[in-house]
């Protein structure tokens, strides 16, 4: 099984400033990772995929880099709507798996 | 417009069974893997389960293997979780989910599941 670790668990960012959130795999996992936005009490809501490719509708300010095992998600001015937990995933390999989760929030 | 709504959830005794179901529109739903992913309350997610196209390959993951079953109805635009041998560590909100090339393009709402005696 490929485990997804991400760091930090916590993030506090100011509005407007830059975040950058960080996901490893245990194993390569080649560019099939995918970021995930989850609001407090919603569903999650795809905004990365191949590990640099955005979703449909997602904003420039998202973007996703990095390949094998190393992988970052990069919000370049933080907006109020942007404060949430986000999650890795890899679809490398079976079982298809998460990471713990980095949660963005107000500082 | 995408759209996947689940139903079936509820309170269930520890060893129970509960079937999940999920409607789908807004796509061509037999041309699409589906899947299901749990999230327990205050935890992370987790892949449960997910289907080819036409629901000839399944994949589960280790925990529910043996105790759940992922089925569709393309005819109905349908997904389904079957839960058997429910375990208090099965307790969380599943989701039904559209499955593109193994990540998670849309998402419903989410059904709660809640095992206790």
């Amino acid at each position: 099984e490929t485990v997804m670790t991400q760091s930090p668990a916590t993030l506090s960012v100011s509005p407007g400033e830059r975040a950058t959130l960080s996901c490893r795999a245990s194993q390569s996992v080649s560019i099939n990772l995918a970021w995930y936005q989850q609001k407090p009490g919603q569903a999650p809501r795809l905004l990365i995929y191949g590990a640099s490719t955005r979703a449909t509708g997602v904003p420039a300010r998202f973007s996703g880099s990095g390949s094998g095992t190393e992988f970052t998600l990069t919000i370049s001015s933080l907006q109020s709507e942007d404060f949430a937990v986000y999650y890795c995933q890899q679809y490398n390999s079976w079982p298809l798996t998460f990471g713990p989760g980095t949660k963005v929030d107000i500082k | 417009e995408v759209q996947l709504v689940e139903s079936g959830g509820g309170l269930v005794q520890p060893g129970g069974s509960l079937r999940l179901s999920c409607a789908a529109s807004g796509f061509i739903f037999g041309t699409y893997w589906m899947t299901w992913v749990r999230q327990a309350p205050g935890k992370g997610l987790e892949w449960v389960a997910n289907i080819k196209e036409d629901g000839s390959d399944k994949y589960y993951v280790d925990s529910v293997k043996g105790r759940f079953t992922i089925s569709r109805d393309n005819a109905k635009n349908s997904l389904f979780l079957e839960m058997n041998s429910l375990r208090a560590e099965d307790t969380a909100m599943y989701y039904c989910v559209r499955d593109s090339y193994r990540f998670f393009d849309y998402w419903g709402q989410g059904s709660l599941v809640t095992v206790s005696s």
